[in-house]
């Protein structure tokens, strides 16, 4: 089975603090994913990465930033945590770019729930 | 950008009873993904749909896609409580790769 872990489950963090989101998956996937789930406005994608050293903008990338330096693992960093970024953030990883239909089949971890207070 | 919309955004039945959840998609795509998430839970793959006609049947859910219409639909026969979960779907754009486009979910609530 492919197991996502993600770091933390809650997180209490203060405005203007750096905050890091850490993602591990166990399954040698190529693509690795955040989103942040708010009620009413269901997934809406960060960042995405085909590939260590390498990262791609969602649609709400701003105020947000990533690194992959190891294939297993993705890191979500707030430089400046701000209230309006206080969520449930989701990781998601599927097996590789070039490849179609249910093999790209996103798997995801059990979220962190991020309180800016 | 491909725009995924759900409705109803809740919904209440009672046991036994059948219901369709509906997820419309702006533009073409070529696959479509129906997830669930269960409360305080990760979402979870339910089904995946790769063609125009598809059907798949899983328990007391059935999916199909229908891509002229741009239209998916998530059926529900004779509801359990156990099928009280969210709902979402999620189409991709071949052009772009592996991105998915998350409609807004569709809570739904089985009563006994």
């Amino acid at each position: 089975d492919v197991k996502v872990t993600q770091s933390s489950r809650y997180l209490v963090k203060r405005t203007g603090e750096k905050v890091f989101l850490e993602c591990v998956q166990d399954m040698d996937h190529e693509n690795m994913f955040w989103y942040r789930q708010d009620p009413g406005l269901g997934l809406r994608l960060i960042y995405f990465s085909y590939d260590v050293k390498m990262k791609e903008k969602g649609d709400i990338p701003e105020g947000y930033s990533v690194s992959r330096e190891k294939k297993e693992r993705f890191s979500l960093i707030l430089e400046s945590a701000s209230t309006n970024q206080t969520s449930m953030y989701l990781c998601a990883s599927s097996l590789a770019r070039s490849l179609g239909g249910a093999k790209n089949i996103q798997y995801f971890g059990a979220g962190t729930r991020l309180s800016v207070l | 950008e491909l725009k995924v919309e759900q409705n109803p955004l809740f919904l209440s039945m009672q046991e036994g009873k059948n219901y369709t959840i509906y997820c419309n998609y702006s533009t073409t795509s070529d696959r479509l993904y129906w997830y669930r998430q269960d409360p305080g839970k990760s979402l979870e793959s339910l089904f995946v749909l790769l063609s125009n006609g598809a059907v798949k049947q899983e328990g007391r859910l059935m999916a199909s896609l229908d891509t002229k219409a741009r239209l998916s639909t998530l059926h529900i026969t004779a509801a359990v409580h156990d099928l009280s979960a969210t709902y979402f779907c999620a189409g991709t754009l071949s052009n772009t790769g592996n991105q998915f486009y998350f409609g807004t979910g569709t809570s739904l609530t089985v009563i006994p």
